[in-house]
């Protein structure tokens, strides 16, 4: 879904790095989402927000922060990333009944 | 938290043969969503059952919510080739109708 961006698309990095992962939406929805997905595991919540003051954790939100820019706009950070960090990421929108969600980001830690 | 459960983890089928993959949980669901992630992709939104009971269709695909709304099905008829990629269930939890608890999901594998 175009109306859901994610950059960046891959990253490596190393043990201890902080980093970014951001997400942008067009659909203009207050709701967004961070999850991870691991082979066999499906997704896990780590954050999400229903407004910009509006922060809540998830499920799996140790090691991991988030910033709501704006209602466009959620970034994930791990401050201090570690190997069993590598998974891939989505960011997803809803409004009131699906939920939308961005093309992914790769991230491997090694 | 609430949890759902899908089974099987894997279904590999010929070109042809039916699939289904069932999701089920302990407590009863407010509503219960489906979801199609493709390889390489993300995941993309189905349907969404509310009422006890329920069936839907989408051309090949049997949407089913149970009577007791703890459990809920996807049957797919004559698979095809396009029909590869994992499918998540997904209900909301938390008491929260915006939060989303998804199943481990079931890979399906078609062979032509």
């Amino acid at each position: 879904d175009a109306d859901v961006t994610q950059t960046p698309r891959n990253r490596i990095t190393k043990t201890g790095k902080r980093i970014m992962l951001e997400c942008s939406q067009t659909k203009g929805h207050d709701r967004m989402y961070w999850y991870r997905q691991d082979p066999g595991l499906g997704l896990r919540l780590i954050y999400y927000s229903f407004d910009v003051k509006d922060i809540n954790k998830g499920e799996i939100s140790d090691g991991y922060s988030v910033s709501r820019q704006a209602q466009a706009k959620f970034s994930l950070s791990l401050e201090s990333a570690i190997p069993n960090q590598t998974a891939l990421y989505f960011c997803a929108t809803r409004d009131r009944g699906e939920q939308f969600f961005g093309p992914g980001t790769r991230l491997t830690v090694l | 938290g609430q949890q759902v459960m899908q089974i099987p983890q894997y279904q590999h089928v010929q070109e042809g043969e039916d699939f289904t993959t069932y999701c089920n949980s302990s407590t009863t669901l407010s509503n219960i969503q489906w979801y199609k992630q493709r390889p390489g992709g993300h995941p993309v939104f189905l349907i969404q059952l509310v009422k006890s009971g329920e069936v839907k269709k989408q051309k090949r695909l049997t949407f089913q919510f149970g009577e007791a709304k703890k459990n809920s099905s996807l049957h797919i008829t004559a698979t095809q080739t396009t029909d590869v990629g994992t499918y998540f269930c997904a209900a909301n939890s938390g008491g929260s109708n915006y939060k989303l608890t998804f199943g481990k999901g079931t890979l399906l594998t078609v062979n032509p």
